[in-house]
């Protein structure tokens, strides 16, 4: 069985700073696992997967995040927060064609 | 937590035939409720945003004939696909957005067209 944790509901940061956004997953198989962005009344976007090729995974709007087995984490960070990446951010992961398992999401704060 | 049903969990069907597939939001009211689908081992796809009793809005390259999407109460929005092919095969999945904007994910439908 697969599951996903997101360790905090909530993270706030400075325009400017670095973001760390957590997540650590269980899978008995090579997972793929992705994260998301979700905007107020928007859909999910896909910000980066991995699927057992590089395991520092580059995506869109200078977010990276690197699978490490060993820890069971894929965190997801980015150098310097800008006020438009305020969202939803969900971390997912999926071991199999039959099912995806959704983290319950980061709730990531700007602060100017 | 809130909890998103969807029914069927898998439905195999005959190409032609059409099918419906529900989204219910157990305990909370969910305005907006959003369609996706997944291909194995690719990233989620967003088809439309479903909101209470309006049309639903279409992402684009999205066939709205093809998927139909109704929204008719707080609580239950449908996907139909109608005049299925194989090609439609794939796992679907519905989110539900909570009134202070939180997503509640169902569990997903896996579509099988022979």
């Amino acid at each position: 069985a697969q599951s996903v944790t997101q360790l905090d509901s909530h993270v706030s940061v400075s325009e400017g700073t670095p973001v760390l956004l957590r997540c650590n997953y269980s899978s008995s198989y090579s997972p793929s696992l992705f994260w998301y962005v979700q905007h107020p009344n928007k859909g999910l976007q896909l910000l980066l997967k991995y699927t057992s090729a590089a395991t520092l995974v580059k995506g869109i709007n200078g977010f990276e995040a690197e699978f490490k087995k060993s820890e069971t984490s894929f965190h997801l960070t980015k150098p310097s927060a800008h006020m438009s990446d305020a969202a939803e951010y969900f971390c997912v992961v999926s071991e199999n064609a039959d099912g995806l398992t959704f983290g319950k999401g980061t709730h990531l704060i700007i602060q100017p | 937590g809130a909890v998103v049903s969807q029914h069927p969990s898998r439905v195999i069907c005959k190409s032609g035939t059409s099918v419906k597939i529900e989204c219910r939001s157990l305990d909370f009211q969910a305005t907006t409720m959003f369609w996706y689908r997944q291909f194995p081992k690719k990233s989620l796809m967003l088809m439309a945003t479903s909101n209470e009793g309006s049309k639903a809005t279409y992402e684009q390259g999205v066939e709205k004939d093809k998927f139909l999407i109704n929204h008719a109460s707080l609580t239950l929005s449908t996907l139909t696909v109608t005049s299925a092919h194989p090609e439609d095969s794939s796992f679907y999945i519905c989110s539900g957005q909570g009134r202070g904007n939180e997503q509640f994910f169902g569990p997903g439908t896996r579509l099988t067209v022979l």
